[in-house]
């Protein structure tokens, strides 16, 4: 079946550090969505891509669909504390089903 | 625009008893979803509905939960009776017709 391959599945950076984390799979896909989500609560949306190809920008944080349509990556700039939470990816091959990465738990020290 | 709502944030019971979660999606969603996510895992998704059908439930373990959207707006999900393994976040999320899904704050459900 589809399923994403995300990584890192942890990391730690100093403060001001930049981070990029990526997902990819074997299937291609029509749209990824990239979420943080801090400690009980529900996953918040940071970028939506639909088109392969697209680069797009929220703030500091900036995410790419990939070529191949099989993969995508987020990157945070000029990380700070409140970056810690847990990054998940998610794509939807059309079916209106979302499949999820396994998760990035980013750690930033001060 | 209002977000997903759920309620409750948290809940607590003993096994074998029943719980309900409900969600009322952001308005004009017609796609709904609820996903069980277990600690240090992705969301997994237990049912889909498209207005007030089911889209997707195999993930759903039918003996124990159910799900209804019966007028094609707010969900319930109910577990019954509950076991000790069911203690995970249960999530809502609805879909944007620009094909954006959007969670609500999730229930934390506790089984002792």
């Amino acid at each position: 079946g589809q399923q994403l391959n995300q990584s890192p599945q942890s990391m730690f950076i100093q403060e001001g550090e930049d981070v990029s984390m990526n997902c990819t799979s074997s299937s291609i896909f029509n749209t990824w969505l990239w979420y943080k989500q801090d400690p009980g609560e529900g996953p918040v949306l940071l970028i939506a891509l639909y088109k392969a190809g697209e680069l797009t920008s929220n703030g500091r944080l900036t995410a790419q669909f990939g070529i191949t349509r099989k993969d995508s990556f987020l990157n945070i700039s000029a990380s700070i504390p409140s970056d810690v939470g847990i990054y998940f990816c998610a794509a939807n091959s059309g079916t209106y089903k979302y499949i999820f990465g396994t998760g990035t738990r980013l750690k930033v020290l001060a | 625009e209002a977000g997903v709502a759920q309620s409750p944030r948290y809940k607590i019971i003993e096994k074998r008893q029943s719980v309900a979660f409900w969600c009322n999606p952001i308005s004009g969603h017609a796609t709904l979803y609820w996903y069980q996510q277990i600690l240090g895992q992705g969301p997994k998704l237990l049912i889909q509905f498209q207005n007030n059908g089911v889209v997707d439930d195999s993930q759903l373990p039918k003996d124990r939960f159910s799900a209804e959207r019966l007028k094609g707006v707010d969900s319930t999900l109910k577990i019954q009776p509950a076991k000790l393994e069911d203690s995970a976040v249960y999530l809502c999320a609805s879909r944007s017709p620009t094909d954006t899904q959007y969670f609500g704050p999730g229930t934390r459900l506790t089984v002792l």
